[in-house]
């Protein structure tokens, strides 16, 4: 079985700080990973995408995540969090079956930004 | 630009009624797909459709109705036998069963209860 962990609900830094979101992830073999971000009454945009190229994968806005095989975790990181971080951010993985590919999606974790 | 376009944006229920919510994409993706989003919560699948002519129930299928008449078409009924269908919904696609590829989402169609 595969899931997916965010392990924290809610995270709030300082504008200016670096940002940490946490994600590990279950899987017998290697993933496909992604984080989105979600705006209020918006869908959810790709941030950056791991599908078993380089393990540091850089994405839009600054952002960026690691994929450590031996932690099982793909946590994304920024520099420098701006006030427009602000969001839902969701961790995601590719289950599949006979049918073709589903993504389990983690229960998100909502970033605050303080000014 | 190519895209995912969700309508209406908000929609409104009357106890007993079937509503229709409309997904079109022009990114020619095989795959299409119904989540279901509740305050503060993630995504739960509703529905899912690999091909044209073809959709599988996800976890949360009951109350719920597609069809996939057309690659570009992904519409969702939500029935009056769905008692709860206050959400938020989001249509989403990729390209293909096996395409590794991330998934492309609309904007969302709110529902409310008249």
């Amino acid at each position: 079985a595969q899931s997916v962990t965010q392990l924290d609900s809610h995270v709030s830094v300082s504008e200016g700080t670096p940002v940490l979101l946490r994600c590990n992830y279950s899987s017998s073999y290697s993933p496909s990973l992604f984080w989105y971000v979600q705006h209020p009454n918006k869908g959810l945009q790709l941030l950056l995408k791991y599908t078993s190229a380089a393990t540091l994968v850089k994405g839009i806005n600054g952002f960026e995540a690691e994929f450590k095989k031996s932690e099982t975790s793909f946590h994304l990181t920024k520099p420098s969090a701006h006030m427009s971080d602000a969001a839902e951010y969701f961790c995601v993985v590719i289950l599949r079956d006979n049918y073709g590919q589903n993504f389990v999606f983690g229960p998100g974790t909502r970033l605050s930004v303080l000014p | 630009d190519g895209g995912i376009t969700q309508s209406p944006k908000y929609l409104f229920r009357k106890e007993g009624q079937n509503v229709t919510l409309s997904c079109e994409q022009n990114l020619n993706h095989d795959a299409m797909y119904w989540y279901r989003q509740d305050p503060g919560q993630g995504l739960r699948l509703i529905y899912y459709s690999q091909i044209v002519n073809d959709f599988q129930k996800g976890d949360i299928a009951e109350g719920y109705s597609v069809s996939r008449e057309k690659k570009e078409s992904f519409p969702l009924t939500v029935t009056s036998a769905q008692k709860n269908p206050t959400a938020f919904y989001l249509c989403a696609s990729t390209g293909s069963q096996y395409s590794n590829q991330p998934q492309h989402f609309g904007d969302g169609t709110r529902l409310s209860i008249l």
